[in-house]
């Protein structure tokens, strides 16, 4: 069982935005600023899209945006192309040096 | 720029210890710590645990009776053995860069080696 939960799939319209939850609790995502998020394509290894809640690193998409309420994080891809068909996975510190990921969400263009 | 290239034992019997090799290309190997994660068939991400240039590791808890990681800095290979491997442990292993600081994330990431259990 994954310890941060994100809804198995979300879908949009090219154009619109979607928003990608992933819940966590005091002890990881509430605790601290680290949730990264990662774009993940059929086959291929997971990219980084989000790191520290909200810094987008060099390279990545202004469409893509995260953050942060409480235990929650959330991902929000704005404008959304058929190339951001994927799954996506979020992830955060937990503590003592150990890191959880989210089950991971599939998010389909219509 | 930095790549991770990956290899490893692809095909296990249950029971086998399973032995991955990640090597670290094109820049410095210190500085960082060295992630191992799996991904079920259809599932989502496990953190394994870490190491950095001076064999200092840190294990995921579920996993730390079974995994053993350790560094060979002359050759920047990372190299991570499960033991006693069941069908619960097929997935796809990556190997993953991450700075020292807990607050930075996972990247790059190596391409994956996928691992069997079957008898």
């Amino acid at each position: 069982q994954p310890a941060l939960t994100q809804p198995a799939s979300v879908s949009g319209s090219p154009g619109q935005s979607i928003t990608i939850s992933c819940t966590g609790t005091s002890g990881d995502v509430g605790n601290y600023d680290t949730v990264s998020w990662y774009q993940q394509h059929p086959g291929k290894a997971p990219q980084l899209l989000i790191s520290e809640g909200s810094m987008r690193p060099s390279g990545v998409n202004v469409r893509f945006s995260g953050s942060k309420s409480g235990s929650t994080a959330s991902l929000t891809i704005s404008g959304l192309q058929v190339e951001d068909e994927a799954d996506y996975f979020c992830c955060s510190y937990a503590g003592g040096r150990t890191w959880v990921f989210g089950g991971g969400t599939k998010v389909t263009v219509l | 720029q930095v790549q991770l290239q990956q290899w490893g034992t692809g095909l296990l019997k249950p029971s086998e210890t399973l032995s991955l090799t990640c090597a670290v290309v094109g820049e410095s190997f210190t500085g960082y710590y060295w992630n191992w994660v799996r991904q079920s068939p259809g599932k989502g991400l496990e953190w394994i645990g870490e190491i950095n240039h001076t064999g200092n590791t840190n294990y995921s808890p579920s996993l730390k009776t079974r995994v053993t990681m350790s560094v060979d800095t002359s050759t920047n290979q990372v190299f991570m053995k499960l033991t006693s491997v069941t069908d619960a442990d097929r997935a796809v292993y990556y190997c993953a860069r991450r700075r020292v600081a807990v607050r930075f994330p996972f990247d790059p990431w190596g391409p994956g080696t996928l691992v069997t259990v079957s008898s």
